[in-house]
Protein backbone atom coordinates (compact mmCIF):
# COMPACT_ATOMS: atom_id res chain seq x y z
CA UNK A 1 0.00 0.00 0.00
CA UNK A 2 1.27 3.47 -0.84
CA UNK A 3 1.96 5.66 1.97
CA UNK A 4 2.62 9.39 2.18
CA UNK A 5 4.54 11.38 5.04
CA UNK A 6 4.27 14.77 6.15
CA UNK A 7 7.05 14.26 9.41
CA UNK A 8 6.89 18.24 9.92
CA UNK A 9 3.20 18.98 12.16
CA UNK A 10 4.11 23.28 11.79
CA UNK A 11 6.13 25.18 9.74
CA UNK A 12 6.01 29.14 10.54
CA UNK A 13 7.23 31.78 7.89
CA UNK A 14 7.97 35.62 7.90
CA UNK A 15 5.82 37.57 5.11
CA UNK A 16 7.44 37.96 2.29
CA UNK A 17 9.61 35.35 2.34
CA UNK A 18 10.52 31.74 1.02
CA UNK A 19 9.27 28.51 2.99
CA UNK A 20 9.36 24.48 1.71
CA UNK A 21 6.94 22.55 3.25
CA UNK A 22 8.37 18.03 3.27
CA UNK A 23 6.33 15.47 1.97
CA UNK A 24 7.78 11.66 1.26
CA UNK A 25 5.95 8.83 0.05
CA UNK A 26 6.26 5.17 -0.49
CA UNK A 27 5.06 3.51 -3.64
CA UNK A 28 6.48 0.65 -5.92
CA UNK A 29 4.53 2.07 -8.82
CA UNK A 30 6.27 3.76 -11.61
CA UNK A 31 3.55 5.99 -12.65
CA UNK A 32 1.63 8.02 -10.42
CA UNK A 33 0.62 11.56 -9.76
CA UNK A 34 0.88 13.61 -6.52
CA UNK A 35 -0.91 16.45 -5.34
CA UNK A 36 -0.37 19.67 -2.87
CA UNK A 37 -3.79 20.63 -1.02
CA UNK A 38 -4.15 23.58 1.01
CA UNK A 39 -6.70 23.59 3.71
CA UNK A 40 -7.54 27.25 4.93
CA UNK A 41 -9.39 27.91 8.30
CA UNK A 42 -12.33 27.93 6.47
CA UNK A 43 -11.54 23.89 6.01
CA UNK A 44 -12.12 24.58 1.74
CA UNK A 45 -9.87 22.16 0.57
CA UNK A 46 -8.03 23.43 -2.54
CA UNK A 47 -5.98 22.12 -5.39
CA UNK A 48 -1.95 23.69 -4.92
CA UNK A 49 0.02 21.76 -7.65
CA UNK A 50 -0.29 18.67 -9.38
CA UNK A 51 2.92 16.73 -10.74
CA UNK A 52 2.99 13.72 -12.77
CA UNK A 53 5.19 11.35 -12.07
CA UNK A 54 6.55 10.72 -15.79
CA UNK A 55 7.21 14.64 -16.02
CA UNK A 56 11.05 15.12 -15.38
CA UNK A 57 9.90 18.68 -14.84
CA UNK A 58 8.78 20.37 -12.02
CA UNK A 59 5.73 21.94 -12.21
CA UNK A 60 5.07 25.51 -11.22
CA UNK A 61 1.90 27.96 -10.39
CA UNK A 62 2.46 31.01 -9.81
CA UNK A 63 4.18 31.24 -6.57
CA UNK A 64 3.78 27.87 -5.78
CA UNK A 65 6.54 25.52 -7.16
CA UNK A 66 7.51 21.69 -6.41
CA UNK A 67 10.73 20.12 -6.08
CA UNK A 68 9.86 16.35 -7.48
CA UNK A 69 12.51 13.92 -6.64
CA UNK A 70 11.36 10.35 -7.81
CA UNK A 71 14.51 8.32 -6.90
CA UNK A 72 14.14 9.72 -3.49
CA UNK A 73 10.32 9.47 -3.65
CA UNK A 74 10.28 13.09 -2.35
CA UNK A 75 7.76 15.79 -3.42
CA UNK A 76 7.98 19.33 -1.46
CA UNK A 77 6.47 22.34 -2.13
CA UNK A 78 8.25 25.65 -1.84
CA UNK A 79 6.55 28.88 -1.81
CA UNK A 80 8.01 32.46 -2.20
CA UNK A 81 7.01 35.33 -1.37
CA UNK A 82 4.36 34.36 1.66
CA UNK A 83 1.39 35.80 1.75
CA UNK A 84 -0.72 36.17 5.46
CA UNK A 85 -3.39 34.16 2.94
CA UNK A 86 -1.12 31.26 2.59
CA UNK A 87 -1.38 30.56 6.12
CA UNK A 88 -3.37 27.08 6.48
CA UNK A 89 -3.04 23.25 6.57
CA UNK A 90 -0.95 21.85 3.40
CA UNK A 91 -1.57 18.28 2.75
CA UNK A 92 0.64 16.27 0.06
CA UNK A 93 -1.14 13.17 -1.88
CA UNK A 94 -0.43 10.64 -3.75
CA UNK A 95 -2.51 8.49 -6.33
CA UNK A 96 -2.06 5.93 -8.81
CA UNK A 97 -3.21 5.07 -12.02
CA UNK A 98 -4.81 2.16 -11.64
CA UNK A 99 -8.90 2.26 -12.40
CA UNK A 100 -9.90 2.21 -8.61
CA UNK A 101 -6.78 4.25 -7.21
CA UNK A 102 -7.58 6.58 -4.36
CA UNK A 103 -6.03 9.25 -3.34
CA UNK A 104 -3.95 8.90 -0.44
CA UNK A 105 -3.60 12.01 1.78
CA UNK A 106 -0.54 12.53 3.95
CA UNK A 107 -1.68 14.12 7.83
CA UNK A 108 -0.96 17.63 6.67
CA UNK A 109 1.48 20.64 7.71
CA UNK A 110 0.36 23.84 9.31
CA UNK A 111 1.45 26.56 7.95
CA UNK A 112 1.38 30.20 9.84
CA UNK A 113 2.58 33.18 8.17
CA UNK A 114 4.51 36.27 10.36
CA UNK A 115 3.70 39.57 9.54
CA UNK B 1 -22.07 29.14 -9.60
CA UNK B 2 -20.82 25.51 -9.96
CA UNK B 3 -19.68 23.75 -6.82
CA UNK B 4 -20.10 21.40 -4.05
CA UNK B 5 -22.82 21.55 -1.38
CA UNK B 6 -22.76 20.13 2.04
CA UNK B 7 -25.07 20.53 4.57
CA UNK B 8 -25.61 20.97 6.93
CA UNK B 9 -22.31 22.66 8.28
CA UNK B 10 -22.44 21.16 12.14
CA UNK B 11 -24.53 18.76 13.20
CA UNK B 12 -25.38 17.08 16.74
CA UNK B 13 -26.90 13.99 17.07
CA UNK B 14 -27.30 11.12 20.35
CA UNK B 15 -25.35 8.57 20.65
CA UNK B 16 -26.79 5.37 18.59
CA UNK B 17 -29.15 7.79 16.15
CA UNK B 18 -27.93 7.42 12.96
CA UNK B 19 -27.35 10.70 11.13
CA UNK B 20 -27.25 11.29 7.14
CA UNK B 21 -24.94 13.93 5.31
CA UNK B 22 -25.80 15.81 2.05
CA UNK B 23 -23.55 16.45 -0.74
CA UNK B 24 -25.06 18.10 -3.83
CA UNK B 25 -22.82 18.74 -7.01
CA UNK B 26 -24.14 20.94 -9.40
CA UNK B 27 -20.15 20.37 -11.36
CA UNK B 28 -21.61 17.22 -13.57
CA UNK B 29 -19.06 15.18 -12.30
CA UNK B 30 -19.42 11.38 -12.27
CA UNK B 31 -17.46 10.57 -9.22
CA UNK B 32 -18.23 11.28 -5.67
CA UNK B 33 -16.20 10.56 -2.82
CA UNK B 34 -16.59 11.25 0.85
CA UNK B 35 -13.81 11.30 3.64
CA UNK B 36 -13.58 11.58 7.10
CA UNK B 37 -10.76 14.19 8.75
CA UNK B 38 -9.75 13.85 12.47
CA UNK B 39 -7.69 16.46 14.23
CA UNK B 40 -3.40 15.05 13.75
CA UNK B 41 -4.73 12.87 10.80
CA UNK B 42 -4.68 13.28 6.90
CA UNK B 43 -8.42 12.83 5.16
CA UNK B 44 -9.47 9.18 5.02
CA UNK B 45 -11.51 7.73 2.50
CA UNK B 46 -14.75 6.33 3.19
CA UNK B 47 -16.95 5.39 0.10
CA UNK B 48 -16.70 6.64 -3.34
CA UNK B 49 -18.76 6.08 -6.38
CA UNK B 50 -18.08 6.16 -10.06
CA UNK B 51 -21.56 6.25 -11.95
CA UNK B 52 -25.31 6.38 -10.55
CA UNK B 53 -25.98 3.25 -8.67
CA UNK B 54 -22.77 1.94 -8.30
CA UNK B 55 -20.45 2.75 -5.43
CA UNK B 56 -17.27 0.89 -3.21
CA UNK B 57 -15.59 0.98 -0.10
CA UNK B 58 -13.08 2.78 0.94
CA UNK B 59 -10.26 2.94 3.95
CA UNK B 60 -12.79 3.06 6.68
CA UNK B 61 -16.16 2.23 5.46
CA UNK B 62 -17.13 0.08 8.61
CA UNK B 63 -20.42 1.89 10.12
CA UNK B 64 -21.03 4.25 7.38
CA UNK B 65 -23.52 3.64 4.53
CA UNK B 66 -24.10 5.66 0.74
CA UNK B 67 -26.87 5.97 -2.13
CA UNK B 68 -25.97 6.98 -5.51
CA UNK B 69 -29.63 7.58 -7.26
CA UNK B 70 -28.58 10.60 -8.71
CA UNK B 71 -25.50 11.97 -10.24
CA UNK B 72 -25.68 14.94 -8.69
CA UNK B 73 -26.30 13.49 -4.97
CA UNK B 74 -24.14 11.48 -2.56
CA UNK B 75 -25.64 11.64 0.77
CA UNK B 76 -23.41 9.48 3.51
CA UNK B 77 -25.45 8.12 6.93
CA UNK B 78 -23.39 7.37 9.76
CA UNK B 79 -25.09 4.28 11.47
CA UNK B 80 -25.15 3.18 14.93
CA UNK B 81 -22.58 0.73 14.35
CA UNK B 82 -19.54 3.79 14.03
CA UNK B 83 -17.69 3.66 17.32
CA UNK B 84 -16.26 6.96 16.81
CA UNK B 85 -18.81 9.34 14.65
CA UNK B 86 -17.43 12.53 15.91
CA UNK B 87 -15.42 14.12 12.90
CA UNK B 88 -15.34 16.27 9.98
CA UNK B 89 -16.91 14.85 7.01
CA UNK B 90 -15.65 15.97 3.49
CA UNK B 91 -17.38 15.39 -0.02
CA UNK B 92 -15.69 15.72 -3.09
CA UNK B 93 -16.24 14.85 -6.56
CA UNK B 94 -14.25 14.96 -10.18
CA UNK B 95 -15.13 14.71 -13.90
CA UNK B 96 -14.07 10.70 -13.57
CA UNK B 97 -12.59 8.38 -11.37
CA UNK B 98 -9.20 8.95 -13.50
CA UNK B 99 -5.71 10.00 -11.36
CA UNK B 100 -4.87 13.06 -12.73
CA UNK B 101 -8.41 14.53 -12.96
CA UNK B 102 -8.69 17.14 -9.65
CA UNK B 103 -11.07 16.48 -6.95
CA UNK B 104 -12.94 19.16 -6.10
CA UNK B 105 -14.26 19.56 -2.30
CA UNK B 106 -17.18 20.46 -0.66
CA UNK B 107 -17.24 22.80 2.76
CA UNK B 108 -17.64 20.00 5.27
CA UNK B 109 -19.89 18.81 7.77
CA UNK B 110 -18.57 19.13 11.62
CA UNK B 111 -20.72 15.65 13.38
CA UNK B 112 -20.46 15.66 16.76
CA UNK B 113 -22.03 13.17 18.30
CA UNK B 114 -23.08 13.91 22.18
Amino acid sequence: AQTVTQSQPEMSVQEAETVTLSCTYDTSESDYYLFWYKQPPSRQMILVIRQEAYKQQNATENRFSVNFQKAAKSFSLKISDSQLGDAAMYFCAYRGTGANSKLTFGKGITLSVRP
Amino acid sequence: DGGITQSPKYLFRKEGQNVTLSCEQNLNHDAMYWYRQDPGQGLRLIYYSQIVNDFQKGDIAEGYSVSREKKESFPLTVTSAQKNPTAFYLCASSRRQISYNEQFFGPGTRLTVL
